[in-house]
């Protein structure tokens, strides 16, 4: 099994400012590497796929870089609406998640 | 607009059986692999099991294998998931969530999920 390890488990950012959030993989898993937002009470939500492309919808302030077994989802100017849990997804062999890294407000 | 809405959760005794649907409005579901997920309380997420477009293919995790069995039924548009012998560990919000291409099998739609609780 691939295990996805992110970090930090928590990071405080001051709105405006930017974000950068961390996912390594046990075993490459090449591009195969999707993030996703989850607020309380909601569903996760699809941001990058591709471990680069944004989905639909999604702003450009939300970035992804990497490939193999190194990761970074970048949030250039931190809004208030996105302080939530995410967490990244390798699907090059079966599905694993992250632990997740939960963005508060400082 | 794509809908996915699951239902059927609730409070079970462990050792008993529980059948979760998913219903899908807003896209051809017949043409798409679908999926559970769960998230235990307070915790990340678990993929579960997969299921291709026409049910050719199913796929467990190994947490579940010989207790659970996905299924769907293209003609009501429906995604099922029976889960027997269940576990105080099995409880968690399981949500439906759908893969866009069988090139790209990541989850692009999730629905709102459903909390199964096992305990005494």
């Amino acid at each position: 099994e691939i295990v996805m390890t992110q970090s930090p488990a928590t990071l405080s950012v001051s709105p405006g400012e930017r974000a950068t959030l961390s996912c390594r993989a046990s075993q490459s898993v090449s591009s195969n590497l999707a993030w996703y937002q989850q607020k309380p009470g909601q569903a996760p939500r699809l941001l990058i796929y591709g471990a680069s492309t944004r989905a639909t919808g999604i702003p450009a302030r939300f970035s992804g870089s990497g490939s193999g077994t190194e990761f970074t989802l970048t949030i250039s100017s931190l809004q208030s609406e996105d302080f939530a849990v995410y967490y990244c997804q390798q699907y090059n062999n079966w599905y694993t998640f992250g632990q997740g890294t939960k963005l508060e407000i400082k | 607009e794509v809908q996915l809405v699951e239902s059927g959760g609730g409070l079970v005794k462990p050792g008993g059986s529980l059948r979760l649907s998913c219903a899908a409005s807003g896209f051809t579901f017949s043409s798409y692999s679908m999926n559970w997920v769960r998230q235990a309380p307070g915790k990340g997420l678990e993929w579960v099991s997969s299921i291709s477009s026409s049910s050719s293919y199913i796929y467990y995790a190994d947490s579940v294998k010989g207790r659970f069995t996905i299924s769907r039924d293209n003609a009501k548009n429906s995604l099922y998931l029976q889960m027997n012998s269940l576990r105080a560990e099995d409880t968690a919000v399981y949500y439906c969530a759908r893969v866009p291409a069988r090139t790209a099998p990541y989850f692009d739609y999730w629905g709102q999920g459903t909390l199964v609780t096992v305990s005494s």
